[in-house]
């Protein structure tokens, strides 16, 4: 079982509030992304990080913004929510190759 | 453009009923297509790594194969549990939108 962990898993906010989405592995991983999808959709990279001070915008443009100061944690901030945002987040961790990611349980945010 | 396209996007078959799902990719150079499996709710869980045209891979009942141009990933005998949605993906994290895979008892 992969110990990869995010919180809060459910978050309901309005708009204009500053959020902070955490994201945890313990498994050492030096790679670690975030993904966003929405219901019945693919999920699109927004963001990635090789290793420690390494981050990386993803495919999809998102204006949220991450920092990788530790290898085991991975934050996903928005300065300011919008309802645009309301989606689920997926945290992953890679070891070797960027596709063979372990997957957090995700947070479901929704912006009133 | 990388593109990966998946189908059918749903598929309901009875316990037992074997079939097929579909993963068509355009991906320059392509190193690597995946296989994952989404439970509702939960995030996605990897499954396979295919490298090479007329690569297979297998667990239980699953088995995933690789062409020039497409992946197929095999449902032999399938059981309700294996409902989930099936998603493949590229070596640039490029996924497709998954087939929903329904099995009933």
């Amino acid at each position: 079982e992969a110990d990869i962990y995010q919180t809060p898993r459910y978050l309901v906010i309005g708009t204009g509030k500053k959020i902070t989405l955490e994201c945890s592995q313990t498994m050492g991983h030096d790679k670690m992304y975030w993904y966003q999808q929405d219901p019945g959709m693919e999920l699109h990279l927004i963001h990635y990080s090789y290793g420690v001070n390494s981050t990386e915008k993803g495919d999809l443009s998102s204006e949220s913004t991450v920092s990788r100061i530790r290898t085991e944690h991975f934050p996903l901030t928005l300065e300011s929510a919008r309802p645009s945002h309301t989606s689920q987040y997926l945290c992953a961790s890679s070891e070797l190759r960027d596709g063979e990611q372990f997957f957090g349980p995700g947070t479901r945010l929704t912006v009133l | 453009e990388d593109q990966v396209t998946q189908s059918p996007e749903a598929l309901r078959l009875q316990e037992g009923e074997s079939s097929s799902l579909n993963c068509s990719y355009t991906v320059s150079g392509l190193r690597g297509l995946f296989w994952y499996r989404q439970d509702p709710g939960k995030g996605p869980e990897f499954l396979f790594t295919l490298y090479s045209a007329g690569e297979e891979k297998e667990k239980e009942r699953l088995k995933a194969t690789l062409t020039k141009k497409e992946s197929f990933l095999h449902i032999t005998a399938p059981k309700p549990e294996d409902s989930a949605t099936y998603l493949c993906a590229g070596q640039k994290l490029v996924f497709g939108k998954g087939t929903k895979l329904t099995v009933n008892p």
